[in-house]
């Protein structure tokens, strides 16, 4: 039971380049969410999807964009990689509704030059 | 927006020492949950409390959610290296949780 599997786990971009981000869960978990941690700032969520088919922004979705492929899977596209956008990426997953854990993947680290 | 604030951002202690962060959210939170990051790791869900004024308590880790559902701390009693890591707190709005700005703990052996 892999839980929550990310990739890539690192990543170095040039400024301007587009990459994605992959997601997959294997809990059958509605709700799956992508954050950012940067030092200081905890983390934040850029974009969740609370089932199939729904994408909904969080605090901090500029210069990202998002696909829920299926139930299992959620990807994060940064279509014009800024230096700003280097930081550590976790996608999450849990059951539907308030009250259920959230299972984080192992990160993604990703640096923009 | 919602705002989920921790405090301190840092706190070294001396093994043995007892450690407390505290959580702050400017609204009323239906229930809050605590997540602890070892350094280079993955958040991790420590335990969740919903009710007014709860307490739970795990081994030297104690939890307690305020009386108006807006704040809420988790106090170590004599931590050890092991304990090193971020506590978050995150607290629903919706279908997200948003996380506090996190307490980063070092202790000195």
């Amino acid at each position: 039971n892999a839980g929550v599997t990310q990739t890539p786990k690192f990543q170095v971009l040039k400024t301007g380049q587009s990459m994605t981000l992959q997601c997959a869960q294997d809990m059958n978990h509605n709700s799956m969410y992508w954050y950012r941690q940067d030092p200081g700032m905890g983390l934040r969520l850029i974009y969740y999807s609370a089932s199939e088919g729904t994408t909904d922004k969080g605090e901090v979705p500029n210069g990202y964009n998002v696909s829920r492929l299926n139930k299992r899977e959620f990807s994060l596209r940064l279509e014009s990689a800024a230096p700003s956008q280097t930081s550590v990426y976790f996608c999450a997953s849990s059951e539907a509704g308030r009250t259920n854990t959230i299972y984080f993947g192992e990160g993604s680290w990703l640096t923009v030059v | 927006g919602q705002q989920v604030m921790q405090i301190p951002q840092y706190q070294h202690v001396q093994e043995g020492e007892d450690f407390t962060t505290y959580c702050n959210s400017s609204t009323t939170l239906s229930n809050i949950q605590w997540y602890k990051q070892r350094p280079g790791g993955h958040p991790v869900f420590l335990i969740q409390l919903v009710k007014s004024g709860e307490v739970k308590k795990q081994k030297r880790l104690t939890f307690q959610f305020g009386e108006a559902k807006k704040n809420s701390s988790l106090h170590i009693t004599a931590t050890q290296t092991t304990d090193v890591g971020t506590y978050f707190c995150a607290g629903p709005t919706g279908n997200q949780f948003y996380f506090g700005t996190g307490t980063s703990l070092t202790v000195i052996p």
